[in-house]
């Protein structure tokens, strides 16, 4: 079965506090595609990253990076130096590289940023 | 600019009736998504197409239709078979790296 965890249901931190969100996902395939978005409280989910099964490196960006790896299934998100606005509803999403391109999405991390 | 516009943003449904929610693109996307999000439970699939007068059930789609017609558009109607339609619905499109475009979301609330 397809699956995502984010265990994680609701972090708070204080301003400029790093913060790591958690994603460990399930999947037959050796092909497929894992993904970040953010939901504001406007409500739209905005795309961060994806990363595909075949490149296990790093990313960073800005003041976000991401750290996935293979051997523990797992797709974890760090902010570093965490502000106000990235207060926000996160979501770890899983697709395919072929068939039918669902995206299987985790319940959600809620970050609070506390000024 | 290019974009999923969803409408209407609010959208209130008395008991038993059916509603249509829209869903346009302008990304020239062939996929396209209508998810449902309730509180504590994240996204669950409704119903998707991948091309035009083609498209699939999700996890979820007792209650619900779709049509696709045009590429630009995949609307969903939410019937009176739906039991509990009160939620937040988001509308995607598939990009070129396979990633997930949303629309701002429709909250429909059942009065």
């Amino acid at each position: 079965a397809q699956k995502v965890t984010q265990a994680q249901t609701e972090i708070s931190v204080v301003e400029k506090e790093d913060v790591t969100l958690d994603c460990v996902y399930e999947t037959r395939d050796t092909t497929y595609y894992l993904f970040w978005y953010k939901q504001p409280p406007s409500g739209e989910l905005v795309f961060l990253i994806r990363r595909n099964s075949f490149d296990e490196q790093n990313e960073i960006s800005g003041r976000y990076s991401w750290n996935f790896q293979k051997s523990t299934s797992s797709f974890n998100f760090t902010i570093t130096a965490s502000q106000v606005v990235d207060s926000a509803v996160y979501f770890c999403a899983l697709s395919y590289l072929a068939g039918t391109y669902k995206y299987i999405f985790g319940t959600g991390t809620r970050l609070k940023v506390l000024a | 600019d290019g974009g999923i516009t969803q409408s209407p943003k609010y959208l209130f449904r008395k008991e038993g009736q059916n509603v249509t929610l829209s869903c346009e693109q302008n990304l020239n996307h062939d996929a396209m998504y209508w998810y449902r999000q309730d509180p504590g439970q994240g996204l669950r699939l409704i119903y998707y197409s991948q091309i035009v007068n083609d498209f699939q059930k999700g996890d979820i789609a007792e209650g619900y239709s779709v049509s696709r017609e045009k590429k630009e558009s995949f609307p969903l109607t939410v019937t009176s078979a739906q039991k509990n339609p009160t939620a937040f619905y988001l509308c995607a499109s598939r990009g070129r790296i396979n990633e997930a475009f949303f629309g701002q979301g429709t909250r429909l609330t059942v009065v």
